[in-house]
């Protein structure tokens, strides 16, 4: 069964540093997500990306984040420096239409920054 | 303000009794509605998809519920199994299409 992968699985990084969390979604899917989880807390949407453009981002994604789907394979989320509390688990989606169709989500990065 | 409820409180059930979870919101005009199943350390996995025009959506033994005038949505699981045991989470469109936002869960434990 196809699945959405993502790597690393976990990620320690020191404060201010710039990191990159890699996905390779569903091969025929065209919409892509980012969203994150913070321990104990609620799954929030970061970022949409159809078309090679941004759909929609949220409040949380600041200047700090970027997305990119380089290679028409990968999708990443880079987040330039750092902060304490960007730590939480990042789980990519993908999908074959918008929001309203069936979202396939990743196993997920766990960012730890220290 | 815009909200999504999902009690917070763990449900526990017997085997073989039918859990029944809530999702209640305010503020928000839905087109559809889905249910996530989510195991810790893991992403959410896909359940269920309901759209506003829909009372009601059975999968095996699930079966959601839509209500747009009470702004509800009921999760039933009939037979309850231990390996149901999760949090399931609600998530529903604010009408973009773009994005999903996530209740924060209901944690299911299904004991023999």
């Amino acid at each position: 069964e196809p699945e959405v992968t993502q790597t690393p699985s976990h990620q320690v990084t020191q404060m201010g540093q710039e990191v990159i969390l890699r996905c390779v979604p569903i091969s025929n899917h065209l919409y892509f997500y980012w969203y994150r989880q913070i321990l104990g807390q609620k799954v929030e949407f970061l970022v949409s990306f159809y078309n090679n453009e941004i759909s929609e981002k949220s409040e949380i994604f600041d200047d700090q984040f970027s997305v990119e789907r380089p290679d028409g394979s990968n999708f990443t989320l880079k987040i330039r420096s750092t902060k304490l509390e960007d730590s939480a688990m990042y789980f990519c989606a993908s999908a074959t239409g918008p929001m309203n169709t069936e979202a396939f989500f990743g196993q997920g990065t766990r960012l730890t920054v220290v | 303000s815009q909200k999504i409820e999902q009690n917070s409180e763990a449900l526990n059930i017997q085997e073989g009794k039918t859990a029944t979870l809530t999702c209640n919101y305010t503020n928000y005009s839905p087109a559809y509605l889905q249910w996530y199943r989510q195991d810790p350390g893991r992403g959410p996995v896909f359940l269920l998809l309901i759209r506003e025009n829909e009372k009601e959506k059975r999968k095996e033994r699930l079966k959601v519920t839509f209500d747009t005038t009470l702004k509800q949505s009921l999760f039933h699981i009939t037979a309850s199994q231990p390996a149901d045991s999760a949090t399931y989470l609600c998530a529903l469109d604010d009408g973009t299409a773009s994005k999903l936002t996530f209740g924060t869960g209901t944690r299911l434990q299904v004991t023999l």
